[in-house]
């Protein structure tokens, strides 16, 4: 079935550090959501991305919905210790289709 | 907290055992999806409810089924269950069935079998 690429898979910053992660699919999506689950919690909606090009943010992140609409990215400026957690992209891959996840970046913050 | 609970959080059985996970959607959400999330697999749709009815299936075994109630509330049955099923399962909600709406995950139930 369709997958959804993210990379890194895990990375280790230290606090104050800026972060870039991505997200990668062998076709086109027309909606980008970027998720971040906390350990033994679910997953919570950060950013949702509508338009190729469209560039959001909210507080510390912003995301992108990519322009070739087969990639996403989302960054995290001046990470704090709370930001520690497992970063899914998701998206459904046509219109009205479940929605499909990455495995995640897993990310910690070394204070 | 999301708004959207699900019970048990933890539930420890045998292969073979048959267990039912219970989810609560948030108040005025119509959809209920269930995920499962293995550590190999992250994680994975099993199945959509929209307001009483199946409105979309995902990789969901035979041997799992699921319904929602009249008053929206949802069970996942895992019957005949593996070793392999040991996961942790998900609840979403969302106020329509478009699956781009925001979806609101409830806390999981960790299910072990052993």
């Amino acid at each position: 079935g369709q997958q959804l690429n993210q990379s890194p898979q895990s990375m280790f910053i230290q606090e104050g550090e800026d972060v870039s992660m991505n997200c990668t699919s062998s076709s086109i999506f027309n909606t980008w959501l970027w998720y971040k689950q906390d350990p033994g919690e679910g997953p919570v909606l950060l950013i949702a991305l509508y338009k190729a090009g469209e560039l959001t943010s909210n507080g510390r992140l912003t995301a992108q919905f990519g322009i070739t609409r087969k990639d996403s990215f989302l960054n995290i400026s001046a990470s704090i210790p709370s930001d520690v957690g497992i970063y899914f992209c998701a998206g459904p891959p046509s219109g009205n289709t479940p929605l499909v996840f990455g495995k995640g970046t897993r990310l910690s913050v070394i204070a | 907290d999301s708004g959207v609970t699900q019970t048990p959080k933890h539930l420890i059985t045998a292969t073979g055992q048959r267990v039912t996970l219970r989810c609560s959607p948030r108040s005025g959400d119509l959809s209920v999806y269930w995920y499962q999330q293995s550590l190999d697999q992250g994680l994975q749709f099993l199945i959509q409810y929209y307001n009483g009815e199946e409105r979309a299936k995902g990789n969901i075994l035979e041997r799992f089924s699921a319904q929602q109630f009249p008053d929206l509330h949802s069970e996942l049955n895992l019957s005949s269950l593996e070793l392999g099923d040991s996961a942790l399962y998900f609840c979403a909600s969302s106020e329509s069935g478009a699956p781009y709406n925001e979806q609101f995950f409830g806390p999981g139930t960790r299910l072990t079998v052993l």
